[in-house]
């Protein structure tokens, strides 16, 4: 069965410094992924997301995640946090063809002054 | 303009009521989905309806009774409540398999007492 594993449940970090957030999936065949967040009484809002192509994509915001599918992972990274980045983030997977999105448990990202 | 919404936010009643959650989305997706997130931010996935048609349903408890209208309207009904079941549930809608990306509600957040 499809699974996404996201293996930091909190990860803390000073404010500007930078910071990565570990997904890993697991599928034999293609799948979509994407990153989303969740702000604190919030609905949950797509960062970024990989289709096809270029296997680094982008966010408006900063964050960028890259495709790695010998090692099977969709890795977020920011080189500089702000404190308005606090929120969780979740990882989701897509198997292509399905309709059935499967989410990681979450990362939460704290960031400090 | 909201492109999905659900009512009500909160809902707080006792053990053993019935109560429903409405979802409207307005972005002319086929597909819509319910999803249960736990006091521990995992997000399960619980029913998804593709043009009204249900073409998933997860082991959840036949006191939960998903219902679509139209494909712009999901709608989840909830028998005889159980203190398990407080939880937000989220709303979401996809243009399908394929297509990319899950739109979210936000969130009607179920208080069982």
């Amino acid at each position: 069965a499809q699974s996404v594993t996201q293996l930091d449940s909190q990860v803390p970090v000073f404010e500007e410094a930078p910071v990565e957030l570990r997904c890993n999936y697991s599928s034999s065949v293609s799948v979509y992924l994407f990153w989303y967040v969740q702000y604190p009484n919030q609905g949950l809002q797509l960062l970024l997301k990989y289709l096809s192509g270029s296997t680094l994509v982008e966010s408006i915001n900063g964050f960028e995640a890259e495709f790695n599918k010998s090692q099977t992972s969709f890795h977020l990274r920011k080189p500089s946090v702000h404190i308005s980045d606090t929120a969780e983030y979740f990882c989701a997977a897509l198997k292509s063809g399905t309709y059935k999105y499967i989410f990681g448990t979450g990362t939460r990202l704290k960031v400090l002054a | 303009d909201t492109a999905v919404s659900q009512t009500p936010k909160y809902l707080v009643t006792q053990m053993g009521n019935d109560k429903s959650i409405k979802c409207e989305q307005n972005l002319g997706h086929d597909t819509m989905y319910w999803y249960k997130q736990d006091s521990k931010k995992f997000l399960k996935i619980m029913f998804s309806y593709n043009n009204k048609e249900l073409i998933i349903n997860e082991t959840v408890p036949n006191r939960f009774s998903p219902k679509s209208p139209d494909k712009a309207h999901l709608n989840l009904h909830i028998n005889s409540l159980e203190l398990g079941d407080s939880a937000v549930y989220f709303c979401a809608s996809s243009g399908g398999a394929y297509t990319g990306e899950l739109f979210f509600g936000e969130g009607s957040r179920l208080t069982v007492l």
